[in-house]
């Protein structure tokens, strides 16, 4: 499946680098989320873009930063993140944000030291 | 709190057997989506289940949405090594467009 792209696919960073997380998505959808998903967790959702707009910030921590530059791409800024922060980051798409399925890219899976 | 929740959390499944994971939610649902997850991959659609007591079906899978629309059930007969991976049901708080996910549960198969 190529519909929802991310990269990087791993990243190790520490403490005090700055990284930035990319999306792409190809199936003309207006609405692009970040999840967080950690082990026996559910789904974070963390943002929610809708035509550009950011609708949601699901109480995220200032040091992740949102930027959606367009309908198609979705980058996730990071900065002096923690340990707990380490976790797969999750990508997705939907047609609109209303009970449309969502579409998920391969993830980031993020390790901070 | 959370507002889905999955149960059972593991299931060990005999190849060939049947099994049964359970979705519910605190408060009433207006639609009931089902994702899996491979090991090592990503979330994939599976289904959407929007009317009261909807049933749908996909070769050896069945969808149920409660008549409440409060819980959910997802059904595997026979199963088959390619059912390995962990199962979401995520749905939508009425007049909420969050979709709230459940913690999901990891099937594990021996052969």
């Amino acid at each position: 499946e190529t519909g929802v792209t991310q990269t990087p696919r791993h990243l190790v960073m520490g403490m005090t680098n700055k990284k930035s997380l990319k999306c792409e998505q190809h199936l003309g959808h207006n609405a692009m989320y970040w999840y967080k998903q950690s082990a026996k967790k559910p789904l974070e959702l963390m943002f929610v873009y809708n035509f550009k707009e950011q609708t949601e910030n699901n109480s995220v921590p200032s040091r992740f930063s949102p930027e959606c530059p367009n309908s198609s791409h979705l980058f996730l800024h990071l900065h002096t993140l923690q340990p707990e922060d380490s976790a797969l980051y999750l990508c997705a798409s939907s047609p609109g944000i209303a009970y449309n399925e969502q579409f998920f890219g391969p993830g980031t899976r993020l390790t901070v030291l | 709190g959370q507002q889905v929740m999955q149960i059972p959390q593991y299931q060990h499944v005999q190849e060939g057997e049947d099994f049964t994971t359970y979705c519910n939610s605190s408060t009433t649902l207006s639609n009931i989506q089902w994702y899996k997850q491979r090991p090592g991959g990503h979330p994939v659609f599976l289904i959407q289940l929007v009317k009261s007591g909807e049933v749908k079906k996909q070769k050896r899978l069945t969808f149920q949405f409660g008549e409440a629309k409060k819980n959910s059930s997802l059904h595997i007969t026979a199963t088959q090594t390619t059912d390995v991976g962990t199962y979401f049901c995520a749905g939508h708080i009425s007049n909420d467009y969050k979709l709230s996910f459940g913690a999901g549960t990891t099937v594990t198969v021996r052969a």
